[in-house]
């Protein structure tokens, strides 16, 4: 069956250091996957979008990594801050035609000063 | 404030009642997608729009569901008949035409309705 899975477990980190988050697939192929972030209440918010074709990207203190070998997305956020504290989704596209956009669960974050 | 604006922000009705919800996308996007999100899950795709046309709709959207787009500008979201099942967050997101369907262009969400089902 097709899935598209996060880390369930909350993740608690310290401020100052790098927090890394998991997305791993199942029987997708993805156009691409993005990553979004979700405070409480609110709706999400993108931060980065990878292509099949690329193995990395960055944003300031963000970077993710695609490895479509292993099926597997790595979401990093270095010099973590408190205010980083929040929910992030994983999300792709599958390249077998339509729009439907395909999310994770989410994992939550939450960085201690 | 030009993000998606989604109207009402909580809804409240009792099991049976019909409830329509309100997308105002970003301007200049041609792309909307509605979304129903529960807790601790993520958004699940219920339909998109491109335009006016609606290219595709989720096998979640059952026959009490509907969604319009006229002229291309805001959408509602429609449920007839609620039920328990239906208590969820919508959201609704625009993105503006790329070239092609993997055009890398992300979507900007609204902040959702919630609803819920008494």
């Amino acid at each position: 069956s097709q899935k598209i899975e996060q880390n369930s477990e909350a993740l608690n980190i310290q401020e100052g250091k790098t927090a890394t988050l998991t997305c791993n697939y199942t029987n997708y192929s993805p156009a691409y996957l993005q990553w979004y972030r979700q405070d409480p209440g609110r709706g999400p918010v993108f931060l980065l979008l990878i292509r099949e074709n690329e193995k990395e990207k960055r944003k300031e203190r963000l970077k993710v990594t695609f490895d479509t070998t292993l099926k597997q997305s790595l979401f990093h956020i270095t010099a973590s801050q408190p205010a980083d504290s929040a929910t992030y989704l994983c999300a792709l596209l599958p390249n077998t035609g339509g729009f439907k956009t395909i999310f994770g669960a989410g994992t939550r974050l939450f960085v201690k000063a | 404030d030009t993000g998606v604006s989604q109207d009402p922000r909580h809804k409240i009705t009792k099991r049976g009642q019909n409830v329509t919800f309100r997308c105002d996308p970003i301007s200049e996007h041609n792309r909307l997608y509605w979304y129903r999100q529960t807790l601790g899950q993520g958004p699940e795709f219920l339909t998109y729009f491109q335009n006016e046309a609606q290219l595709e709709k989720s096998r979640l959207l059952s026959d009490r569901f509907s969604a319009e787009r006229p002229k291309g500008s805001f959408s509602t979201l429609e449920i007839q008949r609620t039920e328990q099942g239906d208590s969820a967050m919508y959201l609704c997101a625009s993105s503006p035409g790329g070239s092609g369907r993997y055009s890398n262009q992300p979507q900007h969400f609204g902040d959702g309705t919630r609803l819920s089902i008494l």
